[in-house]
């Protein structure tokens, strides 16, 4: 139990273009999704945290009009990438909790953004 | 400010043996502490949750101990298998319940 999927797995755009990236919870009910970025041989950066329903929340130095969050519903969160820049080429992951006492974070599988 | 540090250089070892990463932190006052195994290319995966109230924790192969006192965690792979190699990353919250900072991780590779 407990699976997180990312769709794309990967995408090259162009510079100037926008990327939808999916998150669901396959299995559970997420109260809350994550968002992070992770550069090469680097940790994950949390950029933003989403409670379904509502704005999202993001961190110091993530630009909110350009990383649009959107947490429809308990299942469900996306990430656009507003027009990508090749600064904006990472592995963006996210992740899911159930909330409640329960603190462990699944991750989905992550997605690799290339921008030319 | 804040700091989570984790070794990192690789931690060559050979199979069998058992390896031992560090998890050192300044400044946080954690509830709990959690360990993460990834492969490359790919997201986090859970292994381990100790709280601030336990001293250590066993799962399998894997003991994960917590010194709220040294501020440090130590994570074990006992018996290891090059299946094991992969970087380990430590995290801590934020005390406000469910945010996650994680260190830097450590890549672990086993020799056959």
């Amino acid at each position: 139990g407990a699976v997180v999927s990312q769709h794309p797995s990967w995408v090259i755009c162009k510079s100037g273009t926008s990327v939808k990236i999916e998150c669901r919870s396959l299995d559970f009910q997420a109260t809350t999704m994550f968002w992070y970025r992770q550069f090469p041989k680097q940790s994950l950066m949390l950029m933003a945290t989403s409670n379904e329903g509502s704005k999202a929340t993001y961190e110091q130095g993530v630009e909110k009009d350009k990383f649009l969050i959107n947490h429809a519903s308990l299942t469900l969160s996306t990430l656009t990438v507003t027009s990508a820049h090749p600064e904006d080429s990472s592995f963006y992951i996210c992740s899911a909790s159930r909330g409640g006492n329960l603190y462990e974070q699944y991750f989905g599988p992550g997605t690799r953004l290339t921008v030319t | 400010s804040q700091k989570i540090e984790q070794n990192s250089e690789a931690l060559n070892i050979q199979e069998g043996k058992t390896a031992t990463l560090t998890c050192n932190y300044t400044n946080y006052s954690p509830a709990y502490l959690q360990w993460y195994r990834q492969d490359p290319g790919r997201g986090p995966v859970f292994l381990l949750l100790i709280r601030e109230n336990e001293k250590e924790k066993r799962k399998e192969r894997l003991k994960v101990t917590f010194d709220t006192t040294l501020k440090q965690s130590l994570f074990h792979i006992t018996a290891s298998q090059p299946a094991d190699s992969a970087t380990y990353l430590c995290a801590l919250d934020n005390n406000a319940g469910n945010m996650l900072t994680f260190g830097g991780g450590t890549r672990l590779m086993v020799k056959p």
